[in-house]
């Protein structure tokens, strides 16, 4: 089975650092990798993805991630965070076999960018 | 383009009742899915479509039912409501097996 692991329910940064946000995947098969952010009473909006080729991959709003497939992880990162970067952030693995694209999510890490 | 919308926006139900959630979208996407989203859980996946006609039992299916009679329209029906399953709902739908899952904006749903 798949899974995801985010193992910190928050991550509190400085404006104008740089932010990481971490997920780690167990999976079976080659992942297919992606990153959510949900604002507040808000639906989740994609920002970046991992499908295949090089491993960092550049998404929405700036940030970018990179896939380590030696460690199972493919950690968020922005250079330098913004107040409005706060959100509830989300990983989430898909398997490339097997039917439904079904995608297992991670249980999601609050970033506060504090000025 | 609306994307993916979601009615109603919010609920409260009595235990025991029922309700029918509707989501659509305008972007013909083929894949459509259903989540719920509980506080420290994330999201899980409830059911899910591959297609019009078809529906599949997702990570936590008890006590809901789907039906996908057309293919924009994803409907999740809750046929006797228990407090258990106060959430938030998200629909979400996909065009194909590379391609991001676009979420509508949720329901949130309060059993009593």
């Amino acid at each position: 089975a798949q899974s995801v692991a985010q193992p910190e329910d928050q991550v509190n940064v400085a404006e104008g650092n740089p932010l990481t946000v971490k997920c780690t995947y167990s999976v079976s098969g080659n992942p297919y990798l992606f990153w959510y952010v949900q604002y507040p009473n808000r639906g989740l909006q994609f920002l970046l993805k991992y499908i295949t080729g090089d491993n960092l991959v550049k998404g929405s709003y700036g940030f970018e991630a990179e896939f380590n497939k030696s460690q199972t992880s493919f950690h968020l990162k922005k250079p330098s965070a913004l107040v409005s970067d706060s959100a509830l952030y989300f990983c989430a693995v898909r398997v490339s076999t097997g039917g439904g694209n079904k995608l297992t999510f991670g249980t999601g890490t609050q970033l506060k960018v504090e000025l | 383009n609306a994307g993916v919308t979601q009615t109603p926006k919010f609920r409260v139900l009595k235990t025991g009742q029922s309700m029918t959630l509707l989501c659509a979208q305008d972007m013909n996407h083929e894949y459509m899915y259903w989540y719920r989203q509980d506080p420290g859980m994330g999201l899980r996946l409830i059911h899910y479509s591959v297609g019009e006609g078809t529906t599949a039992k997702g990570e936590v299916p008890d006590g809901y039912n789907v039906s996908r009679l057309k293919k924009q329209n994803f409907l999740l029906g809750l046929e006797s409501a228990a407090p258990s399953q106060t959430s938030v709902y998200f629909c979400a739908s996909q065009r194909g097996a590379f391609y991001e899952q676009y979420f509508g904006p949720g329901t949130r749903l309060t059993v009593t």
